[in-house]
């Protein structure tokens, strides 16, 4: 099955710095790679997501890269600020449902330094 | 629109009872997935309904069930409870099968005693 493998566990940046969250996928059929974003205490939401058709996608700070060929993707968040401070989790899976279901890596623990 | 619902919010169960868990999707959404969540292993998939029929199911014993009934509800069941499964059971929709965005309820915290 599916396995992805999330790094850093705990990322800490000072506010105003970028953040790098990198993962990796092991099934070469995952072509869907969406990111979530966890605050304390609540629910996780999407933040972005990418398809294996595309290399890089961006959403205002945040931008997200994908190495097919590597199998492994990244989140960057730049001019970090206080409420970025959460625990991030990328995600694969095969579109049109694979045997696995969306697959999570184990998260990031992003901690904003004011 | 409204969310998505879990109950109970919280409950506590003694090792050997059985819990049963609900979860109401978005309107329109007919694809149901469980999580466990746990402080050191993240996002654990259990399983995924769509249109009643279990399509996909994570490495769990077992003693994890579920369902899904004709207006998309659904829910999980655990027997014969054990220490290791107080987690947070958190259920997600989305509107079709396979890719797109989850959408999260706010969870079930199961404490096994």
């Amino acid at each position: 099955g599916e396995n992805v493998e999330q790094h850093p566990s705990t990322l800490s940046v000072q506010e105003g710095d970028s953040a790098v969250i990198k993962c990796t996928y092991s099934d070469s059929a995952s072509n869907y790679f969406p990111w979530y974003k966890q605050e304390l205490g609540k629910r996780p939401q999407l933040i972005i997501d990418i398809r294996s058709n595309v290399g890089e996608k961006k959403d205002q700070r945040i931008a997200v890269t994908l190495n097919k060929t590597a199998k492994h993707f990244s989140l960057h968040i730049t001019e970090t600020q206080p409420e970025d401070s959460a625990v991030y989790f990328c995600a694969a899976e095969t579109s049109g449902g694979g045997a696995d279901g969306l697959t999570f890596g184990k998260g990031t623990h992003l901690i904003i330094q004011p | 629109k409204a969310g998505v619902t879990q109950t109970p919010r919280y409950l506590i169960k003694t090792r050997g009872q059985q819990v049963t868990l609900s979860c109401s999707p978005i309107s329109g959404h007919r694809s149901v997935s469980w999580y466990q969540q746990t402080p050191g292993q993240g996002l654990q998939f259990l399983f995924e309904y769509f249109s009643e029929t279990q399509r996909n199911k994570g490495n769990f014993p077992g003693r994890f069930s579920g369902r899904q009934f004709s207006n998309s509800r659904s829910e999980m069941n655990v027997s014969t409870l054990e220490l290791g499964d107080s987690a947070l059971y958190l259920c997600a929709c989305r509107a079709g099968y396979g890719a797109g965005e989850l959408f999260f309820g706010e969870g079930s915290r199961l404490t096994v005693l």
